[in-house]
């Protein structure tokens, strides 16, 4: 089946650090893939996604590249500020049905 | 500017007391889904909805049901809460073209407290 792996967090940076968050997937198939984010006490937002290999994502200083070859989608940032702590899920779609997602990585940024 | 809205944000209820989160979304998507996800852990898709024909996921329990009375809403009935049904439930919608599932998007959630 479908199944997507995550770094385990908390992952702690002090701000303007650079952020790195593993992502890899088992799929049968080509899928797409997201990041989502996740503030505390609200629902999810998407953050960036890419829908076929070596497609570049990228949204507010974030960006993902699809890598066919490792079956990764690493979410990186140049310089982190503390009002990117939130909780980071990767998923990936089969375009059929439901998201599959990561259990998902904390990410804390302290000034 | 709102796309995906969920009511209300906060819901409190009492064990065994049916309740029913509501979600409405301006995007005129016609597949919506509801998530439970309990803290930290990631999202789990309880069922969906494509146009009117109801998808439900094997392991979902019975005491959850949902409707769907036009394309705008969708209701979440929960019959009797218990404890274990605390959780922060995710409306989401995505458009469907050329047989493929477009971009999931979430609503701020409805977080569930049973006393």
């Amino acid at each position: 089946g479908n199944s997507v792996t995550q770094m385990e967090g908390p992952v702690t940076l002090s701000e303007e650090a650079f952020l790195t968050i593993n992502c890899t997937y088992t799929a049968t198939g080509y899928p797409s893939l997201f990041w989502y984010v996740q503030y505390p006490g609200e629902g999810l937002q998407l953050l960036l996604k890419a829908t076929k290999a070596d497609d570049k994502g990228s949204n507010k200083g974030f960006e993902a590249t699809y890598r066919k070859e490792t079956t990764s989608f690493h979410l990186e940032k140049g310089s982190v500020q503390v009002s990117d702590s939130a909780v980071y899920f990767c998923a990936l779609d089969m375009g059929r049905r439901a998201l599959t997602f990561g259990s998902g990585t904390r990410l804390q940024v302290q000034p | 500017d709102a796309m995906v809205i969920q009511n209300p944000r906060y819901q409190v209820t009492q064990f065994g007391k049916p309740v029913t989160l509501s979600c409405s979304q301006t995007l005129n998507h016609n597949v919506m889904y509801w998530y439970q996800q309990k803290s930290s852990q990631a999202p789990k898709l309880l069922f969906h909805y494509y146009d009117k024909d109801f998808n439900n996921e094997a392991d979902t329990p019975d005491n959850f049901q949902s409707r769907r009375p036009n394309t705008s809403f969708c209701f979440l009935d929960i019959r009797s809460p218990g404890l274990g049904d605390a959780a922060m439930y995710l409306c989401a919608t995505s458009g469907w073209t050329s047989g493929r599932q477009e971009t999931q998007y979430f609503g701020p959630g409805t977080r569930l407290l049973v006393l």
